[in-house]
């Protein structure tokens, strides 16, 4: 199975804090995938990064790839209340047609 | 609404009854995937779909289960027979295509809940 693994379960921050979660695969990818569910609803796409790309930003998002230890991070800075929800990474690789998603992370950003 | 919709939000069964769950994917979408969410879990693939075609099904159950995506009308996953296992959340999802370089659009899922 190439499910990727996040880490940590869960993250517990004050608002203002930068929030760091991340995440393992196991074999090839093409892209890495990160994405945001709040309780009782859909996931969100939140940031693409290809196999070969190092970083990307998106706002006050910041992605890191390693394809040599096979796992990402995705850091939020200057957390808010509103950023409370559960993150999940999702990996495609060469052949395959479909994400697989990882545990996820559930934050929690107290005010 | 242009995005996936999902109905209905909360189904509840009993054991051996059906379980239809349906999703009308995003406006000029032709690509649709369904996966099942169990409680503190991530997201478990189930089948893939384009028109009329059933893509990839090796993350659904050989029995009870079934999907389809026709020319007209929305995805339906279908459960036949349901039993307490089958409690879950079920999310479909779609894409314009059916690359992994595109991000894929979510419902707010279905909660099924078996007696």
């Amino acid at each position: 199975s190439q499910q990727g693994e996040e880490d940590p379960q869960a993250l517990s921050i004050q608002e203002g804090e930068n929030a760091t979660m991340n995440c393992s695969y196991k074999t090839s990818i093409n892209n890495l995938q990160w994405y945001r569910q709040n309780s009782g609803r859909g996931l969100v796409h939140l940031i693409l990064i290809r196999s070969n790309e190092r970083e990307k930003h998106s706002g006050r998002l910041r992605v890191t790839l390693d394809t040599s230890k096979k796992s990402s991070s995705l850091l939020i800075t200057a957390s808010r209340a509103a950023d409370t929800a559960s993150y999940f990474c999702a990996t495609d690789a060469p052949g395959y047609s479909t994400l697989t998603f990882g545990k996820g992370t559930m934050l929690l950003v107290s005010p | 609404n242009a995005g996936v919709m999902q109905n209905p939000r909360h189904l509840v069964r009993r054991r051996g009854q059906e379980a239809r769950l349906r999703c009308s994917p995003m406006k000029g979408h032709s690509h649709v995937y369904w996966y099942r969410q169990l409680p503190e879990e991530g997201l478990k693939f189930m089948v893939y779909l384009q028109k009329e075609n059933i893509i990839d099904e090796s993350g659904m159950p050989k029995e009870r289960f079934s999907a389809e995506f026709p020319k007209e009308g929305p995805s339906i996953l279908r459960i036949q027979q349901v039993v307490r296992g089958d409690s879950a959340a079920y999310f479909c999802a779609s894409s314009p295509t059916g690359q992994g370089s595109q991000p894929q659009h979510f419902g707010d899922g279905t909660r099924l809940s078996i007696l």
